[in-house]
């Protein structure tokens, strides 16, 4: 019944390190997006594929970068994990990359470096 | 930019009428969307505006003036449950979303 699953949920790891956060979505979407939560609730677009094609990349450090397969997942990896990292990263999927549809969103992993 | 401008905090009672503006900057508009997101929780969609006028939705009802940059969603007959986080979205090219910083609605007995 899931729409967009993500996993782990949450995710506890030393500064330096390395790891990945992935996302499934069963919508059947073409375009999937990966967000980052601040501790003050700003939500922020970091990237963005199209059937696995990266179209948006929103100034974000090479620490990260995403990988899609296929059209219904998109992975995250991090390395070299910083305090600043610390945040909640939301994936999201919709049917167009248009920007007038309805995104949803899976239900976050709470990274917490330490 | 792509900043948008929403309150920080929003109260009311049970059974009352809550709007919560948002203005925007112009730049590659391509509609405003309104997310809802409890503590803990995902943001779950609302309502979409892509042109003037009021759409809507149940209890919940939004409203955009393109001319004017502004939009506002407006709840009705709130409810406990609706206490939540509510972001105003601008949709810009390529599928982008750029988010408000979020008004918190309390609603108190």
């Amino acid at each position: 019944d899931t729409a967009v699953s993500q996993t782990p949920k949450y995710l506890v790891t030393q500064m330096g390190n390395d790891k990945s956060i992935k996302c499934e979505q069963n919508l059947g979407h073409d375009t999937m997006y990966w967000y980052k939560q601040d501790s003050k609730k700003f939500l922020k677009i970091m990237f963005s594929y199209n059937n696995k094609e990266l179209i948006i990349n929103e100034t974000v450090p090479n620490r990260f970068s995403p990988k899609s397969p296929d059209k219904a997942h998109l992975n995250l990896h991090i390395n070299s994990l910083e305090l600043g990292d610390s945040a909640v990263y939301f994936c999201a999927s919709s049917s167009d990359r248009a920007g007038t549809d309805t995104q949803y969103f899976g239900p976050g992993t709470r990274l917490t470096v330490l | 930019g792509q900043s948008l401008e929403q309150p920080s905090e929003v109260t009311a009672v049970e059974g009352a009428i809550v709007q919560i503006n948002c203005t925007y900057q112009t730049s590659g508009f391509y509609g405003l969307s309104w997310y809802q997101q409890h503590d803990g929780g995902a943001p779950t969609f609302l309502s979409y505006n892509a042109l003037d006028g009021l759409e809507e939705t149940g209890r919940f009802s939004s409203f955009l003036s393109r001319s004017d940059s502004y939009g506002y969603l407006l709840l009705q007959e709130l409810q406990m449950k609706d206490s939540a986080s509510y972001f105003c979205a601008r949709g810009s090219t390529l599928g982008r979303l750029y988010f408000g910083r979020g008004t918190q609605l309390t609603v108190w007995p």
